[in-house]
């Protein structure tokens, strides 16, 4: 049992470039998230998704995409990567709204944008 | 939307005496209070949290109090130890938007021995 995984773990990219950020579960968790975390600024909502097929804006989603084609995915991506995107990403999961379930994070993805 | 507000951002307590973090929030209509610990370079974990129908929860060392009047919880260490040096989140849930977690900024809590 894994838990939450995402890959890659480290990651620089040149301005302009675009990546994907891969999540994936194995609890069978409805809700999945992608928070980012900037030094001083706690963890901050990007987008998140209440099942398959499903995604939602949260706090900063601007210039991120992701989808959910599969429950236990969850994927983000850049399409033109700048240096303010400079992020350690987490993942999180739970089974059911954040409320009534515990989130479970992942370790996290360290992108650097030159 | 929500807003957290999180004080100290370090604090330096001597081995064995107790650490309090206090965060407060915005939203009346948040029912969710959880708190992370978060070592360096290390993924959030829980470590306690508590629902609005309740004013305290205790789980060993750990304690978290929450006063809905005055829109405040707080933490609580007791005869702190050298692992419990980390990075502290506290983070509230309302429901009335996005669905996920607002956070604080953070407290670096460090235990001198």
């Amino acid at each position: 049992n894994a838990g939450v995984t995402q890959t890659p773990k480290f990651r620089v990219l040149k301005t302009g470039q675009s990546m994907t950020l891969l999540c994936a579960q194995d609890m069978n968790h409805e809700y999945m998230y992608w928070y980012r975390q900037d030094p001083g600024m706690g963890l901050r909502l990007i987008h998140y998704s209440v099942g398959e097929g499903t995604t939602a804006k949260g706090e900063v989603p601007d210039g991120y995409n992701v989808s959910r084609l599969k429950k236990q995915n969850f994927l983000l991506g850049l399409e033109s990567a700048a240096p303010s995107q400079t992020s350690v990403y987490f993942c999180a999961s739970s089974y059911s709204r954040v409320s009534n379930q515990p989130q479970h994070f992942g370790d996290g993805t360290r992108l650097s944008i030159l | 939307g929500e807003n957290v507000e999180q004080h100290p951002s370090t604090l330096s307590v001597q081995e064995g005496d107790s650490a309090v973090i206090k965060c407060t929030y915005s939203d009346s209509a948040s029912n969710y209070f959880p708190w992370y610990k978060q070592e360096l370079g290390k993924r959030p974990q829980l470590i306690i949290d508590i629902r609005s129908n309740v004013g305290e929860k205790k789980d060993q060392r750990i304690a978290v109090t929450l006063n809905k009047t005055a829109k405040h919880f707080s933490l609580h260490i007791t005869e702190t130890q050298p692992e419990d040096s980390a990075v502290y989140f506290c983070a509230a849930y309302s429901g009335g938007g996005a669905d996920g977690l607002t956070f604080g900024k953070g407290t670096h809590l460090i235990i001198q021995p």
